[in-house]
């Protein structure tokens, strides 16, 4: 067991270009979620995916935003168009439906928009 | 809908001193109940978990305990040291998401 890996730790950008993140959950996890933490925040639910379907979706995450979980694995989070407001920290969580559900998150993906 | 509040911080405690960070809930349902930890720079780590009332969930010292008629999940720790200094974070899971409190930090200086 590896843990839920996140590429890449860092990133900064500018205002307008397309950024994508990549999250490498727990091997035999079959969710997969993504959240969004701003400073001094707790993280904030963006999506959700049970094996490859993205089962929900929060208001949070407008048009720009799009993730993708490809055969039930590893899931990417693209932003297009970044604004300075998207600057956060991205964090990819997994886990195993059942009735002690637990999430297990990865080290974070931090963005900065200038 | 479910929330989750839990006292802001700084807490800034003295090493071997005893820890409560206040976690109060509101929910639909019968939700399990984590605290999460977060060190400098790092993602969230879970500490504990109670997915039912009465339940209590401890790990390195830390104890938590669902209490559903207060609505409240207090983060306790007896004595304190100086690697415990990060932020805790206290979470509500009904359905998929978690909910997540506001975060307490704690710093405990020698």
């Amino acid at each position: 067991d590896t843990g839920v890996s996140q590429d890449p730790r860092h990133k900064i950008t500018k205002r307008g270009q397309n950024v994508t993140f990549r999250c490498d959950p727990i091997s035999e996890h079959n969710r997969l979620y993504w959240y969004r933490q701003t400073l001094g925040q707790g993280p904030e639910f963006l999506t959700y995916f049970q094996n490859e379907a993205q089962l929900e979706k929060s208001r949070l995450l407008s048009d720009r935003f799009s993730a993708e979980r490809p055969k039930g694995s590893f899931s990417t989070l693209e932003i297009q168009r970044t604004e300075q407001g998207d600057s956060a920290m991205y964090l990819c969580a997994s886990s195993l439906s059942g009735r002690q559900e637990t999430q297990y998150f990865g080290p974070g993906t931090r963005l900065l928009v200038l | 809908g479910d929330s989750v509040t839990q006292m802001e911080g700084p807490v800034t405690l003295s090493e071997e001193a005893c820890l409560t960070i206040n976690c109060t809930y509101t929910a639909t349902g019968y939700p399990s109940l984590f605290w999460y930890v977060q060190y400098p720079g790092e993602g969230l780590q879970l500490l504990l978990k109670a997915t039912k009332a009465d339940d209590k969930g401890s790990n390195k010292g830390f104890e938590a305990t669902y209490r559903k008629e207060t609505t409240s999940f207090h983060l306790e720790k007896g004595s304190v040291q100086v690697s415990d200094s990060a932020v805790y974070f206290c979470a509500l899971g009904s359905g998929y998401a978690l909910n997540f409190g506001k975060g307490t930090s704690l710093l405990v200086t020698p």
